[in-house]
């Protein structure tokens, strides 16, 4: 089984359409949840951590569920430059962050 | 940015030879971490370090070595290369503050083992 599970879509939604993200985690003891964007051929990057209240950055929602073992990513109003892969990561009690194989997001004119 | 520069970006290289990645850090930050990258499977720890010669293998170990002799430099060593370790390979540091710990990117390395 593996550690952190996304859909990998790919997700097509026209320009301002609210689109979410889930993702499950099989450890439980899992401290710290993150979405990370990564575009084409680049590195990944963090777009935000998520908070076990839930959080908002903007038009992105992160919220976590630690009875579920699930984390979700909510994004408004899309824009063009949304469209990216969405990386969930998870990290354990110890060193190691481990990845989900990511969601696919094109937002269409 | 976190002031993470990989090299090469990229490699193309024939099955057999040795090849070596290297990471360099500017902010001193205690872990670092290599990872590849392949369709399907997201991203997989090879190996990462908590400290200068300090460290340990992650999921994908086999056929990789590491090196940290310097805090600011993390290497990665495919001793003699396989046409599977054709990848992306990622660097990383931790950036760790006060209780919240975050991951930051290199750049990447595209390798190619022909």
């Amino acid at each position: 089984r593996k550690e952190v599970e996304q859909d990998p879509g790919p997700f097509n939604v026209p320009e301002g359409a609210t689109v979410a993200f889930n993702c499950t985690y099989s450890n439980s003891a899992s401290q710290s949840f993150f979405w990370y964007r990564q575009d084409c051929r680049k590195e990944p990057k963090l777009l935000m951590s998520v908070y076990s209240s839930g959080n908002e950055d903007g038009r992105f929602t992160a919220q976590l569920n630690r009875a579920s073992q699930y984390i979700s990513l909510l994004i408004r109003d899309s824009k063009l430059s949304d469209s990216a892969t969405y990386l969930c990561v998870v990290k354990d009690t110890g060193n190691q962050f481990y990845f989900g194989t990511g969601t696919s997001l094109t937002v269409i004119p | 940015d976190a002031g993470i520069t990989q090299s090469p970006r990229h490699k193309v290289t024939e099955t057999g030879t040795p090849v070596t990645l290297r990471c360099h850090q500017t902010e001193n930050h205690r872990y670092m971490y290599w990872y590849r990258q392949d369709p399907g499977h997201g991203l997989r720890l090879i190996h990462y370090s908590y400290g200068v010669k300090d460290t340990d293998k992650g999921e994908v170990s086999d056929g990789y070595s590491v090196s940290r002799s310097k805090t600011e430099d993390f290497l990665l060593t495919l001793e003699s290369a396989t046409s599977s370790q054709t990848s992306v390979y990622f660097c990383a540091i931790s950036e760790i503050k006060g209780r919240r710990e975050k991951l930051f990117f290199g750049s990447g390395t595209q390798l190619s083992v022909l």
